[in-house]
């Protein structure tokens, strides 16, 4: 039931491109995207609802793929302040409830 | 607008004792959820709130945690007796009712039982 996200880590260059993308075997209604410091919170970056939308804000976009149950989050010219784990939460229709993936560790050098 | 607090930061117990965390939601947000992140892994539902009632509890070991949530604000999550494998960040998190969709973090507790 958890998603399966990937890469599990990834090093970039400031400047470069990253993809993370989480899949699920499991009809979504939502997928959440956050971003999470060592020691921090969890920060809220987009939800993609059911359709096959695509969002983005700043240099962070995300799709939805509903057939292939998967979404993908567009990191565009990195920034150091980029550097985190990123985690997908999943939701089913009519429930709230999230199921987080395992995280992908994106770290950002100069 | 403040943010989900949550204390202690850190606790370090032994285990066999009891430990109870607190979580404050964001002013207004009538939903509540307590999770728990274990390292190097996303976090995990143990209870959600609607207002003062658990509606999703399945996930909470209930053998040892407990949690309560007394007139639909704060909330205590509590484990008795701890055992070596709750060490963990216990994770907070609110939403609104008019947008149940975005879930606010608190900083969370990380607890170390030794």
């Amino acid at each position: 039931q958890q998603p399966v996200q990937s890469p599990q880590a990834v090093i970039l260059r400031e400047g470069e491109d990253a993809v993370i993308n989480c899949s699920s075997s499991k009809a979504l209604y939502s997928v959440h995207w956050y971003r999470q410091k060592h020691g921090e919170a969890p920060v809220f970056l987009m939800i993609l609802l059911k359709g096959g939308e695509q969002k983005g804000h700043d240099k962070i976009s995300a799709s939805f793929n509903e057939k292939k149950q998967q979404s993908s989050l567009y990191l565009t010219a990195s920034q150091l302040s980029y550097s985190g784990t990123y985690f997908c939460g999943t939701g089913l229709q009519g429930a709230q409830k999230l199921v987080f993936g395992q995280g992908t560790r994106l770290t950002i050098n100069p | 607008e403040a943010g989900v607090v949550q204390s202690p930061r850190y606790k370090i117990i032994e285990k066999k004792q009891p430990v109870a965390f607190w979580c404050n939601p964001i002013s207004g947000h009538n939903t509540l959820y307590w999770y728990r992140q274990n390292l190097g892994q996303g976090p995990e539902l143990l209870i959600r709130y609607e207002n003062e009632e658990a509606v999703d509890d399945s996930q909470l070991p209930k053998d040892r945690f407990s949690a309560e949530r007394l007139k639909g604000v704060d909330s205590t999550l509590k484990i008795q007796p701890a055992e070596l494998g709750d060490s963990a960040v216990y994770l907070c998190a609110s939403s609104s009712y008019e947008k149940t969709d975005t879930q606010y973090f608190g900083p969370g507790t990380r607890l170390t039982v030794l």
